[in-house]
């Protein structure tokens, strides 16, 4: 059993859309992640946040923006997206950067 | 930046039959490496670890990974699959040290254990 869950499990959208991923950690950690796994490619680190605060943006387009109001919660805030935005979504937490990360189940993301 | 290589996309093997998947990775400094696991339907789970000491790591399912440091390589064993080891395996690393939330995966190696 998950420590961190996501929701919603699967998305389907349209590319003049708007909707937001959530990710909630249960574990007491204080840094969190969200990655994305594309078929065929290695899982890509998109965004870490420490203590709420943004400590990488991986080169990753502004139609991605997210949010992390609090330690144990985590947003991936979707707009005007292309169908090559269409993965898995991965939220991951740690205790501290340089702990090691725990993942949740993943949203499906497919764009039309 | 950091690598990583997972030498087989796909193995097939029967039950009982000894398991060494191949992880290479790349980096100029170093390093703490992972094994995680995803089986059919569920979450990334993490298998085992190495930050330091022992370089033959122990982790859950009778799994063990020995880490190399002259090869750059973190392979991982068992002497005897079953059938509910079927999963996707993915090895990971981190620079030990500044930036060492930068997880970098392999592309993953699915394995197929027949009954």
């Amino acid at each position: 059993e998950t420590g961190v869950t996501q929701t919603p499990r699967h998305l389907v959208m349209g590319m003049t859309n708007k909707k937001s991923l959530k990710c909630e950690q249960h574990l007491g950690h204080n840094a969190m992640y969200w990655y994305k796994q594309s078929a065929k490619k290695p899982l890509e680190l998109m965004f870490v946040y420490s203590l709420e605060e943004r400590v990488e943006n991986n080169s990753v387009p502004s139609r991605f923006s997210p949010e992390c109001p609090n330690s144990s919660h985590l947003f991936l805030h979707l707009h005007t997206l292309q169908p090559e935005d269409s993965a898995l979504y991965l939220c991951a937490s740690s205790q501290g950067l340089t702990d090691t990360q725990y993942f949740g189940p993943g949203t499906r993301l497919t764009v039309l | 930046a950091q690598s990583v290589s997972q030498h087989n996309h796909h193995v097939i093997l029967s039950e009982a039959a000894s398991l060494e998947l191949g992880c290479n990775y790349s980096y100029g400094g170093t390093v703490n490496l992972f094994w995680y696991v995803q089986y059919p339907g569920q979450h990334l789970q993490l298998l085992l670890k190495y930050f330091s000491g022992d370089p033959l790591v122990k982790g859950i399912k009778g799994f063990e990974a020995e880490f190399i440091k002259s090869k750059f390589s973190f392979n991982l064993r068992k002497p005897s699959v079953q059938w509910s080891d079927t999963a996707e395996y993915f090895c990971a690393v981190t620079p030990r040290g500044a930036g060492s939330y930068q997880l970098t995966f392999g592309k993953g190696t699915k394995l197929s254990v027949i009954p």
